[in-house]
């Protein structure tokens, strides 16, 4: 159980393009997911906390109007990179917090590798 | 505000040694804390958990216990395996969130 999968696994673009990233809870519901981007030398930064029927937390420093998030349901959040640029390559990662278990644990999705050209 | 710090790698070593990576903590309250590990080109797996003082959190042979005296949650593991080479996350959760330290990268050679 407590599977959370992303869609695509990776995606090459052209700079100035748009790129959604979907996180799904496979099993289980989710009120609250979050996005993740991983930097070389593997440190993970929060970008944002995304909550089930509206507006998602930014973390300082994270642009909101160039990463959307959208979480429309329990089960689905979605991550647009907006008018992407070769810096925004990164590793992105969602996770998702069960909303009837008691613990702070995040199920994490297996990440999404974009490269922007 | 919160903050997690772990031992900074790359740790190598030879396939059966003893692993100690330490990880403290600062954080107001009880906070759960976690160790997750990311093999690679993976997202992070949960390898194991403590949600409170002295609790032992344990999986695949790796233990972590909950000093809150020292602040504390490292990880150790008797006899490592080349499949344990992974980056390995402490984190403390509370208030929803989950705090994570820079990750500390295990090789093993055999």
């Amino acid at each position: 159980g407590a599977v959370v999968s992303q869609h695509p696994s990776w995606v090459i673009c052209k700079s100035g393009t748009s790129v959604k990233i979907e996180c799904r809870s496979l099993d289980f519901q989710a009120t609250t997911m979050f996005w993740y981007r991983q930097f070389p030398k593997q440190s993970l930064m929060l970008m944002a906390t995304s909550n089930e029927g509206s507006k998602a937390t930014y973390e300082q420093g994270v642009e909101k109007d160039k990463f959307l998030i959208n979480h429309a349901s329990l089960t689905l959040s979605t991550l647009t990179v907006t008018s992407a640029h070769p810096e925004d390559s990164s590793f992105y990662i969602c996770s998702a917090r069960d909303r009837l278990a008691g613990s702070n644990e995040q199920f994490f999705g297996p990440g999404t590798r974009l490269t922007v050209l | 505000g919160d903050s997690v710090t772990q031992m900074e790698g790359p740790v190598t070593l030879s396939e059966e040694a003893f692993l100690t990576i330490n990880c403290t903590y600062t954080a107001t309250g009880y906070p759960s804390l976690f160790w997750y590990v990311q093999y690679p080109g993976e997202g992070l797996q949960l390898l194991l958990k403590a949600t409170k003082a002295d609790d032992k959190g344990s999986n695949k042979g790796f233990e972590a216990t909950y000093r809150k005296e020292t602040t504390s949650f490292h990880l150790e593991k008797g006899s490592v395996q080349v499949s344990d080479s992974a980056v390995y996350f402490c984190g403390e959760g509370s208030q929803g969130n989950l705090i994570f330290g820079k990750g500390t990268k295990l090789s093993v050679k055999p």
